[in-house]
């Protein structure tokens, strides 16, 4: 069975840093991956995604995630941290019709 | 283009009640997605419709919960009788195509259950 693993339940930055959340997949077959991003109280929403195509996936509001099959991971990052960008991300797996998610990370961005 | 519509928002009963959560999927698409989410457990899926039919229940935690679909644009998810224990975030999500990719989540109903 698939699954992801999210290293760091929260990270937190400052505004204008780096931001890189990590996460880890195990997989036996070439995966389909995901990022998702909560902002309270709402849904869920895609950021990004993988679908063995290039290895660097850009997505929405400047973030992208680069596919490293010898490390198993999808780690999403952004240049530099805007306060909106403080939520929970969640990486995903997909695996035989369903995402398979990741317990999620809490983004903090400090003034 | 409307989202997915979930009704409603916020729902507080008392144990032993029935709770009957609704969930309008984007035109179109024909996969639909029941997940749950809670600190302790995180996201889960419930349960998952194609074409209106269920494919996977195996998510759906005991004989309490159910979920019905029945026409392309209407599903509920109904929990009798309800326990304090079912209090969180229960989220509808829709998608299209054989792959069921990506998933477009509605913003959730808050279930409290005291």
């Amino acid at each position: 069975a698939q699954s992801v693993t999210q290293l760091g339940s929260h990270v937190s930055v400052s505004e204008g840093a780096l931001v890189l959340l990590r996460c880890n997949y195990s997989s036996s077959v070439p995966p389909y991956l995901f990022w998702y991003v909560q902002y309270p109280n709402q849904g869920l929403q895609l950021l990004l995604k993988y679908t063995s195509a290039a290895t660097l996936v850009k997505g929405i509001n400047g973030f992208e995630a680069e596919f490293k099959k010898s490390e198993t991971s999808f780690h999403l990052t952004k240049p530099s941290a805007h306060m909106s960008d403080a939520a929970e991300y969640f990486c995903a797996v997909y695996q035989g019709g369903k995402l398979i998610f990741g317990q999620g990370t809490e983004l903090s961005v400090k003034p | 283009d409307a989202g997915v519509i979930q009704s409603p928002r916020h729902e507080v009963t008392e144990m032993g009640q029935e709770v009957t959560l609704r969930c309008k999927p984007i035109s179109g698409h024909n996969s639909l997605f029941w997940y749950r989410q809670t600190m302790m457990r995180g996201l889960e899926l419930l349960i998952y419709f194609n074409n209106n039919v269920p494919i996977d229940d195996s998510g759906m935690p005991e004989d309490r919960f159910s979920a019905k679909m029945p026409n392309a644009s209407f599903s509920t998810l109904k929990i009798q009788p309800s326990e304090p224990r079912d209090s969180a975030v229960y989220f509808c999500a829709s998608s299209l195509g054989q792959q069921r990719l990506p998933q477009h989540f509605g913003d959730g109903t808050r279930l409290s259950i005291l």
